[in-house]
Formats: structure tokens, sequence, C-alpha cells
């Protein structure tokens, strides 16, 4: 089992442009969230997905969107990007029955915004 | 507002000496609590969580309510001990994916050998 796979690993964008980060869960898992890694910081939450739906949305603006498809899998849309949008975004999967267990999570994708 | 503390950013421990790795948080509902580590150039990945009550590599951790902590312990440190550890609090609303983990900053410890 692969785990949570994201893809890109790396990305360097400019100011403004729009920006696709992509998410495998873990085999079996149905629910996906997405967090923010500042250098330094700790994980911030901006959303979960379960059944095809943003479920809970942590304090980020509507810049920040996503998608869960059928297949559980996840993007992170974010646009009109800005300089303090650089980060480490990691994806986690659970299942929502036993989420009480811990996620699982990926090795993220560095966003790099210049 | 629910809210995670760790305290110390850096934590430097000889081999073989007690570790602590503080955490308090701050959640007027029934708390969950986990720990994670990220060893170096590994993902982020669970260790403990407290409901469970164990013990993993050695470390536990006991969910004081009244103190609102819940502070990592291992009795005798061991070199691949050296990570970031980070303490985060879940808070489920529903049944139905509306939950969050909200993540303290995070405690570097080095184990010195």
């Amino acid at each position: 089992d692969a785990g949570v796979t994201q893809s890109p690993t790396h990305l360097i964008k400019t100011r403004g442009q729009q920006v696709t980060l992509r998410c495998s869960p873990k085999s079996g898992h149905d629910t996906v969230s997405w967090y923010q890694q500042a250098l330094g910081q700790g994980p911030q939450f901006i959303f979960q997905y379960y059944e095809e739906e943003e479920r809970q949305r942590g304090n980020f603006p509507d810049r920040f969107s996503g998608h869960q498809f059928p297949n559980y899998s996840s993007e992170l849309n974010v646009n009109a990007l800005l300089l303090g949008d650089s980060a480490l975004y990691l994806c986690a999967s659970s299942l929502l029955a036993v989420s009480s267990y811990g996620y699982t999570f990926g090795s993220g994708t560095r966003l790099t915004v210049v | 507002a629910q809210r995670v503390t760790q305290p110390e950013k850096l934590l430097s421990v000889f081999k073989g000496a007690p570790v602590e790795l503080k955490c308090n948080y701050s959640y007027s509902g029934s708390p969950e609590l986990f720990w994670y580590v990220q060893y170096s150039r590994q993902r982020l990945q669970l260790l403990l969580r407290h409901i469970s009550r164990e013990s993993i590599k050695g470390f536990t951790a006991d969910l004081n309510k009244g103190e609102t902590s819940f502070h990592l312990k291992k009795p005798f440190a061991q070199e691949e001990d050296s990570a970031m550890y980070y303490c985060a609090l879940r808070i489920s609303l529903s049944n139905f994916g509306n939950e969050k983990l909200t993540f303290g900053t995070g405690t570097r410890l080095t184990i010195i050998p």
C-alpha cells in the first residue's frame, strides 16, 4: 500500500497565478483533509472532504478551494497566488468511521510563490 | 476557539535521560488528543492517541483534563527519538466528516549521544 500520495512534490509559481495540487488517499480511506504548513509552524487546517463535499473549513480565504472525486482522491486549488501562500501543503486521509484512530499523511507538496 | 500550545520549540536531552515534551490545549468540549512525529526526511506519522492509553516506542502520554495537558514522556531517551513532535487536538462536530485537527507549533527533540 503506497499510503497517501501527493503530486507534484515541488512547484514554483508566480504571484497571481493559479495552482492545483493532487492527493490520492490511502486505500480504504474515504475522507481527505488538507493542511498548510509554513516554515517553522505546525500544520494549519484548510478543509476536509467527505462524500465529495466540503464538510469543514479552516480560516482560509475563498481563493482556496477543493474537490473530492468519486474515487476519494482530491484536489486543492489556490487562485491569485500570494507570496504568503508559499508553504508545504499536506494531504491527510482517514476512514471516517474510525478517524479517531488518526490520520495518514502524505509527504506534501512544497509550493514556492515568487 | 480551540488551541494547542507546545511551549518548547527546541529540546535537547542526553541519551538515557528522561524526556518530557509539553502540550497544553484549550477546548470547551471533550478533547481527543494525539501526538504525531516527523523523523528526518520522512512524512508526519501518528505516534500515539490518548484514547488508546498505549505505549509506542517507549513513549506514553496521559490526558490531564484538570491541567488541560497531554505531555509526552519517555523514561530513557534513545538517539533514534530525535525528531519533530507535534501535539494535535481532534474536534468532531458531527458524524458526517465535520472534523479537523488543530496542531501545535511542534517541538524539535534532539538526543545528545
